[in-house]
């Protein structure tokens, strides 16, 4: 079956624009989360989203967005990007809520540059 | 919430010598274990697991780690690296029904 897809892998964009990502997870999964991923941080944890709703949410500004749709497909936007936004933001999905035990599977993830 | 440490952040090693990647969580409570491994351009695969049971589990490609709860550990070795095996490393910890929290990562190299 096919795994998690994020679009786009890349982009480029300025400061102070604003950006989408999406992701598909794998057919059957309903939970999805996201994850910043930077050199000197690892990865941080964005937010979690089951049934189109935001179960958990990470430690970061309000500028960082998401929502579920209805066929479990996410997406996450940042506003007035900055250029410390600039990472590789990691999509993964499992099962369920609470089915962490089983472990995460990850897209590729989008790597955004902000210049 | 709990803290992951991965102490080494590089480590290059000779081709077919052991390696061991260390980690260290800071929470005692029940917990369940992860390893991943990152390739360049690609998001990260699950290598192995500790969910409960025997504290030694094994991949399928010849790693192993151990659970230690006394010293919260979950260390991961192999007894002979290949130059395949070059890739980022992240140790990970959940507690029953809650996030993943990771580690900041270690780059092992396999020197030919």
């Amino acid at each position: 079956k096919a795994g998690v897809t994020q679009t786009p892998r890349y982009l480029i964009k300025t400061r102070g624009q604003q950006v989408t990502l999406s992701c598909s997870p794998i057919s059957g999964h309903r939970s999805v989360s996201w994850y910043q991923q930077t050199p000197g941080q690892g990865l941080q944890f964005l937010f979690e989203y089951f049934s189109e709703t935001q179960r958990n949410k990470g430690n970061f500004p309000g500028r960082f967005s998401g929502r579920q749709f209805s066929n479990s497909r996410s997406e996450m936007n940042v506003s007035t990007l900055e250029l410390g936004d600039s990472a590789l933001y990691l999509c993964a999905s499992s099962l369920a809520l609470r089915t962490q035990a089983m472990g995460y599977t990850f897209g590729s993830g989008t790597r955004l540059t902000v210049v | 919430a709990q803290s992951v440490t991965q102490l080494d952040s590089q480590v290059p090693v000779f081709e077919e010598a052991p390696v061991e990647l260390r980690c260290n969580y800071s929470s005692s409570v029940s917990v369940y274990l992860f390893w991943y491994v990152q390739y360049p351009n690609q998001g990260l695969q699950l290598l192995l697991k500790y969910l409960s049971g025997s504290t030694l589990v094994e991949s399928i490609n010849g790693f192993e780690a151990e659970f230690n709860k006394s010293q919260t550990s979950f260390h991961l070795r192999k007894p002979s690296v290949h130059i395949s095996d070059t890739a980022e490393y992240f140790c990970a910890v959940s507690e029953s029904g809650n996030q993943f929290y990771f580690g900041t990562g270690t780059s092992l190299t396999v020197i030919p």
